[in-house]
Order: structure tokens, then C-alpha cells, then sequence
């Protein structure tokens, strides 16, 4: 079964304080990783997708990296706007074609001015 | 282009009632996959609908029903309601052509069961 571990469940940063969070995985062949961004009584906002290991992206303060077991998103100089819980969600190859996403828990992430 | 909707948005119901949640995609989407959100689990998924059929579905009992029209529009249902089956109620929706697609999630329908 496919399973999911962020970490750590709450961080409190100060503005301009650089952090990383964490997204442990296991899964019978990844398809893909998904990072969302989740702001109180919203729906999930996509953020990135990584297919393989070695690959990186960017947006803004935001970088995501990707390990054969785990995947970070770095946040560089945050801003009180970038307070949000952010999700991590992995597309195994077991899903017979379809779209099922097997979500963590989340990272609630606030930043102080 | 509008993004995916949810009607209603807030519902309160009692036990052992039935509650039917609406979802309209992207234009052009023709998945639609439904997860529910609660504190303690998380975002669990319910089951994804692809031109009106069942393509995947996740591990909740049977009470827990969905349908998809012509149109890619679809509808969840719950019977016999529980406690329990309060939570936040999210759609998302993506192309459904290719293995590996960007979902993109609706506002969610808060369910409230007292």
C-alpha cells in the first residue's frame, strides 16, 4: 500500500527565515509526485510535479527536489503570504491508468513578520 | 477558463439522511476524482469517474456512491449518513487522457452531520 510521510506537521518561521520541508514516500513504482498548496477552507492549489529522481523545480521562493525516497520543498526568504498547509501526493504506477493520488498529511507552515 | 465548482458549498444534514454533492470540471476535463478531507486522515481518496465510468476507487463502504454524466459534470452520494462523515468533500478534475495529469481541485462542499 501506498504510503505518505510529511515532516514536520507545524513550522513557524520568521520572515526571510529559509526552511525546507519534508515528503518521505513509499510506493510500488512512482509515476509522480505532486506538491499542493492548501490555504484555509480552499481546495488544494497545485504546485509542482516531479516524475523522477534528480529532477527540480521552481517557482518563486519555492523549490521541489526529488529523491528515489523522499522529496523536499525548499522555501528561500518566506513571506507572511506563503503561510498555508502544503501537501504532498504521489501517482503510483498501480493505478491501473487512473488518476489516484495518495496524499500525507501536511506541512501548516506560518510565517511571522 | 473557469476553474472546477462545487455546489453546494456548506451542508448540514443528520444521521441516516442521504446528501447528494454536485461538481462541474474544467472545460475539457473529462476525469473527475473525488477525496475526502478530515483532520484526523487527511485527503483520502473516494473514487475517480473518466466518460461516465468507475475508473478507480478507494477504500470506503459502499454508502459512498458517485456518477458521472455525458457532459463530464458529476455527482457523489452518500446514504445513511454518519457522524463520521463529516468533512470537507473535494472534487478535482484533469484531462483523464494520459497517465500522469496535474488534478486540479474545486473549493470542496463542508459537510456538517449532527
Amino acid at each position: 500500500e501506498d504510503q505518505v510521510t510529511q515532516s514536520p506537521e507545524a513550522l513557524r518561521l520568521q520572515e526571510g527565515e529559509s526552511s525546507s520541508l519534508n515528503c518521505s514516500y513509499t510506493v510500488s513504482g512512482l509515476r509522480g509526485l505532486f506538491w499542493y498548496r492548501q490555504d484555509p477552507g480552499k481546495g488544494p492549489e497545485f504546485l509542482f510535479t516531479l516524475y523522477s529522481a534528480g529532477e527540480e523545480k521552481e517557482k518563486e521562493r519555492l523549490k521541489a527536489t526529488l529523491t528515489k525516497k523522499e522529496s523536499f520543498l525548499h522555501i528561500t526568504a518566506p513571506k507572511p503570504e506563503d503561510s498555508a498547509t502544503y501537501l504532498c501526493a504521489v501517482q503510483s504506477a498501480d493505478t491501473g491508468g487512473g488518476n489516484k493520488l495518495t496524499f500525507g498529511t501536511g506541512t501548516q507552515l506560518k510565517v511571522e513578520l | 477558463k473557469a476553474g472546477v465548482t462545487q455546489t453546494p458549498r456548506y451542508l448540514i444534514k443528520t444521521r441516516g439522511q442521504q446528501v447528494t454533492l454536485s461538481c462541474s470540471p474544467i472545460s475539457g476535463h473529462r476525469s473527475v476524482s473525488w477525496y475526502q478531507q478530515t483532520p484526523g486522515q487527511g485527503l483520502q481518496f473516494l473514487f475517480e469517474y473518466f466518460s461516465e465510468t468507475q475508473r478507480n476507487k478507494g477504500n470506503f463502504p459502499g454508502r459512498f456512491s458517485g456518477r458521472q454524466f455525458s457532459n463530464s459534470r458529476s455527482e457523489m452520494n452518500v446514504s445513511t449518513l454518519e457522524l463520521g462523515d463529516s468533512a470537507l468533500y473535494l472534487c478535482a478534475s484533469s484531462l483523464g487522457t494520459s497517465g500522469i495529469e496535474t488534478q486540479y481541485f474545486g473549493p470542496g462542499t463542508r459537510l456538517l452531520v449532527l
